[in-house]
């Protein structure tokens, strides 16, 4: 069975400090992970996803399928960047559609 | 563009009664997806629909059906809630397989008594 762990439930850096949010999946085909991102008050929304290989809001993701690692960082913690955030497995089943394994997130908290 | 809609916002419910979650989508998307989340985890999937008339069981299907009737809507039953049930209900949707962002609702705040 697929799993998405997420070690911390909470997270709190100072601001100006690098962050890195931990997740680690298991899926024994080719994986697709996410990260989704909760502010307060505002509903879940994609912060980035593997295979775009983007940095968003200075945040960036690598996969590494070796340590089956999918780790978000960001090299400058910013006050906005308080927020919940989870990591998010999809896995196919050959239906093409099943929906998003998550993990159970951590609260990153972002002191001045 | 209203997005994800969901109806409704916070529901009280006593052991054994019933109910239907709305959820609404008009991004004309063709995938359709119900997650329930409780205190310290994770959403977990309960079912989810591919397009207009298909339904498909999560990981947590159990004491839910779904319907999926017309693509803009899909709606979630509970036949005899239980406590169990107490959670915080997603909705999301997304375009396609291969553009998969998921969309997701403001949620239904679920209580039963």
């Amino acid at each position: 069975a697929q799993r998405v762990t997420q070690p911390e439930k909470l997270l709190s850096v100072f601001k100006g400090a690098p962050v890195e949010l931990k997740c680690n999946y298991s899926y024994s085909g080719s994986p697709e992970l996410f990260w989704y991102v909760q502010y307060s008050r505002q509903r879940l929304q994609l912060l980035l996803r593997h295979i775009s290989r983007e940095s968003i809001k200075g945040f960036t993701a690598d996969l590494n399928k070796g340590e089956t690692s999918f780790h978000l960082k960001k090299p400058f913690a910013q006050e906005e960047d308080s927020a919940m955030y989870y990591c998010a497995l999809r896995g196919y089943s050959g239906g093409g559609a099943d929906g998003l394994t998550f993990g159970k997130g951590t609260h990153l908290i972002i002191q001045p | 563009n209203a997005g994800v809609t969901q109806t409704p916002k916070f529901r009280v419910l006593k052991t054994g009664q019933s109910m239907t979650l709305l959820c609404a989508q008009d991004m004309n998307h063709e995938y359709m997806y119900w997650y329930r989340q409780d205190p310290g985890m994770g959403l977990r999937l309960i079912h989810y629909s591919v397009g207009e008339g298909t339904t498909a069981k999560g990981e947590v299907p159990d004491g839910y059906n779904v319907s999926r009737l017309k693509k803009q809507n899909f709606l979630l039953g509970l036949e005899s809630a239980a406590p169990s049930q107490t959670s915080v209900y997603f909705c999301a949707s997304s375009y396609s397989s291969r553009y998969y962002e998921q969309y997701f609702g403001p949620g239904t705040r679920l209580t039963v008594t």
